[in-house]
């Protein structure tokens, strides 16, 4: 695999239910990302990662808790959502300040 | 004001022409610049960075402008396969990047 890649590509969840979303970067960058793409909306920057460690959590609801266990995976739970909350969730990394490469995105429905 | 402002489009436009997005930004203390392209129900892809100096790939051109905050792409011989939609990206420091909403472009055959 290259790239980033992400899993699965479509979820269908309940507002009870419990889900995790998954990202693997294969380009040994240090920094990993969480965005939401609402339709006609920008892309909203959720979390930051930087060498495993979160340095950014743009006032992202409690609902939504990630985790980074190394710099190559990154993980988002998900716990009783709204289905505001549905939406494409992208995965991007990044080494250092240069562009951000994404991965295929999850498109989630919150039934 | 947004932080990131791009014209929305449609933008319309017959084979082979030229065509010219402007991005306008809010923070002037924004480091870097790029210009994704995102077609539909895909993932932005980045295109290329904009540097002060404006750079060249290819058909594509950007350029960057500190004193007015704003960027723009010039596509030349505009191609079927152009049709996306370009979304300018600020990063305003510690890697948090702040995308535009997007323009629209549609090549015509």
């Amino acid at each position: 695999e290259t790239g980033v890649t992400q899993t699965p590509r479509h979820l269908v969840m309940g507002m009870t239910n419990k889900k995790s979303l998954k990202c693997e970067q294969h380009l040994g960058h240090n920094a990993m990302y969480w965005y939401k793409q609402s339709a006609k909306k920008p892309l909203e920057l959720m979390f930051v990662y930087n060498f495993k460690e979160q340095t950014e959590n743009n006032s992202v609801p409690s609902r939504f808790s990630p985790e980074c266990p190394n710099s190559s995976h990154l993980f988002l739970h998900l716990h009783t959502l709204q289905p505001e909350d549905s939406a494409l969730y992208l995965c991007a990394s990044s080494q250092d300040s240069t562009g951000q490469y994404f991965g295929p995105g999850t498109r989630l429905t919150v039934t | 004001r947004k932080e990131v402002e791009q014209d929305p489009g449609p933008f319309n436009v017959p084979e082979g022409a030229t065509v010219a997005f402007n991005c306008t930004y809010s923070n002037s203390a924004s480091q870097s610049f790029f210009w994704y392209r995102q077609d539909c129900r895909k993932e932005p892809k980045l295109l290329m960075s904009v540097y002060s100096s404006g750079n060249e790939d290819g058909r594509f051109t950007a350029q960057l402008n500190r004193a007015s905050q704003y960027i723009s792409l010039l596509i030349r011989d505009s191609k079927l396969s152009d049709s996306a939609t370009y979304l300018c990206v600020a990063n305003f420091g510690n890697e948090k990047l702040t995308f535009g909403t997007g323009t629209r472009l549609t090549i015509i055959p």
